[in-house]
C-alpha cells in the first residue's frame, strides 16, 4: 500500500496522559499537513511541512501541541497533558508543492478518546 | 463570517434521485475548488476538483462554480446506496498559505434503495 498511513489508528487515553501519533506521508510528497475532525465537522487545519521545515501553525495548536518531521519523511504529532476536548479524528495528508490541482492525499487517520 | 459555509444536513434521498450540495466561501484569494467523499471511519478522497468558473462533468457527478457569486455546488445524478457518505467542500490557494485546504462542516448524504 503505497497512500498515507498513520498510527494509532484508535487510542484511548486518561485525562493528563501525553499521546503521540506517527504520519508516513506518500514516498515522493515533500509536503505534509495534520487536521483534527470533530463529530459533525469537516477537517481544520492544524499544521504542514515542507520538507522538514514547519511553515505553519493554526492557532488551533495550543501549546500542549507539537508536531515534527525530522528527517522530512514521517511526521509526529504529540498532545501534553491530553484534555477531553483533544478527543477528535487526527488527520494526516500529503502533497507534491509542485503538483496543480490542489489535492491532499489523507490517511485514514488517528482516533483519540480522551477519558 | 465563517470563510466557508455548507450546511451540514443530513440530507437523504431515494435511490435514483438528483443530488445537489452547495458551499459558499468568503475569501477572493481561493483559486482550486474541490469537493471531497469521506465514509465513514475514513479519510476525505478527492472527488473532483476545479479552478475556474464553469461547470465540469465526471461521470454522474458535475462541480459548479461561480466565482463572481462565491458559490460552488456538487450533483450527483443517479444517486446510489455506494454514494452514502459525507461531502466536504474545500478551497485552497496553492501560491499561498502552503497548499492547506480549508473545508467546509461536510453534508452527510444518505441514498435510500
Amino acid at each position: 500500500d503505497t497512500g498515507v498511513s498513520q498510527d494509532p489508528r484508535h487510542k484511548i487515553t486518561k485525562r493528563g496522559q501525553n499521546v503521540t501519533f506517527r504520519c508516513d506521508p506518500i514516498s515522493e510528497h515533500n509536503r505534509l499537513y495534520w487536521y483534527r475532525q470533530t463529530l459533525g465537522q469537516g477537517p481544520e487545519f492544524l499544521t504542514y511541512f515542507q520538507n522538514e521545515a514547519q511553515l505553519e501553525k493554526s492557532r488551533l495548536l495550543s501549546d500542549r501541541f507539537s508536531a515534527e518531521r525530522p528527517k522530512g519523511s514521517f511526521s509526529t504529532l504529540e498532545i501534553q497533558r491530553t484534555e477531553q476536548g483533544d478527543s477528535a479524528m487526527y488527520l494526516c495528508a500529503s502533497s507534491l508543492r509542485r503538483q496543480n490541482t490542489g489535492e491532499l492525499f489523507f490517511g485514514e487517520g488517528s482516533r483519540l478518546t480522551v477519558l | 463570517q465563517k470563510e466557508v459555509e455548507q450546511d451540514p444536513g443530513p440530507l437523504s434521498v431515494p435511490e435514483g434521485a438528483i443530488v445537489s450540495l452547495n458551499c459558499t466561501y468568503s475569501n477572493s484569494a481561493f483559486q482550486y475548488f474541490m469537493w471531497y467523499r469521506q465514509y465513514s471511519r475514513k479519510g476525505p478522497e478527492l472527488l473532483m476538483y476545479t479552478y475556474s468558473s464553469g461547470n465540469k462533468e465526471d461521470g454522474r457527478f458535475t462541480a459548479q462554480v461561480d466565482k463572481s457569486s462565491k458559490y460552488i455546488s456538487l450533483f450527483i445524478r443517479d444517486s446510489q446506496p455506494s454514494d452514502s457518505a459525507t461531502y466536504l467542500c474545500a478551497f485552497s490557494n496553492p501560491y499561498n498559505q502552503g497548499g492547506k485546504l480549508i473545508f467546509g462542516q461536510g453534508t452527510e448524504l444518505s441514498v435510500k434503495p
